[in-house]
């Protein structure tokens, strides 16, 4: 089965600094896929990034840049030079192949980071 | 503007007071699912539909029922609504491709309150 583990449940950091939000994830595929999505404080999901399991390279968007390494199973996700705006709650999502899933493309969550950025 | 909508936003019923949650998106996506989001658990999966008259239960079905008449709609129906399906609902949806899970699409969720 999959799964999806966020060992930080709140982070507080001061306007800024530079934050890694963990994800460690557990899947028996060869082939997934990992998102990232963002929840602002006015409650709706916002998509951050999608990375399929084959392409191990990172990623950077701005101040955003994730880290994919399949030897450790983690997908952390760092932002740099935080700003309040980026307050929110940060989810880790899995989703196994489309044979796998029978065509379900069901998301695994991991239980989301409290992200609060200090002025 | 692709969207997905839902309706209500927000909800306070009673025990047993038959509901309906809407969910309508424009993006012609074949895939369409519900979620719900309570704290210490993230998100999980209610069901799901992969196109019209096609559906199946997620990992928490229970108390829940959906229909997929049209492409567009999918909504999320509580018969007998009770304490514990407090909680905020989320609807997604998504092209279906069997290159693998494309970037799912969510409405603004639904926060429903059973007294």
């Amino acid at each position: 089965a999959q799964k999806v583990t966020q060992a930080q449940t709140e982070i507080s950091v001061v306007e800024k600094e530079d934050v890694t939000l963990d994800c460690v994830y557990e899947t028996r595929d060869t082939t997934y896929y990992l998102f990232w999505y963002k929840q602002p404080p006015s409650g709706e999901l916002v998509f951050l990034i999608r990375r399929n399991s084959f392409d191990e390279q990172n990623e950077i968007s701005g101040r955003y840049s994730w880290n994919f390494q399949k030897s450790t199973s983690s997908f952390n996700f760092t932002i740099t030079a935080s700003q309040v705006v980026d307050s929110a709650v940060y989810f880790c999502a899995l989703s196994e192949a489309f044979i796998s899933n029978f065509g379900n493309e069901k998301l695994t969550f991991g239980t989301g980071t409290r992200l609060t950025i200090i002025p | 503007e692709a969207q997905v909508t839902q309706n209500p936003r927000y909800l306070i019923t009673v025990t047993g007071k038959k509901l309906t949650v809407t969910c309508s998106q424009n993006m012609n996506h074949e895939y369409m699912s519900w979620y719900r989001q309570d704290p210490g658990l993230g998100l999980r999966q209610i069901y799901y539909s992969m196109n019209v008259e096609v559906t199946d239960k997620g990992d928490v079905p229970e108390g829940y029922k959906v229909s997929r008449k049209e492409k567009r709609n999918f909504p999320l129906i509580l018969e007998s609504p009770s304490p514990n399906q407090t909680s905020l609902y989320f609807c997604a949806s998504s092209f279906l491709s069997s290159q693998g899970t494309n970037e799912q699409y969510f409405g603004p969720g639904t926060r429903l309150t059973v007294t």
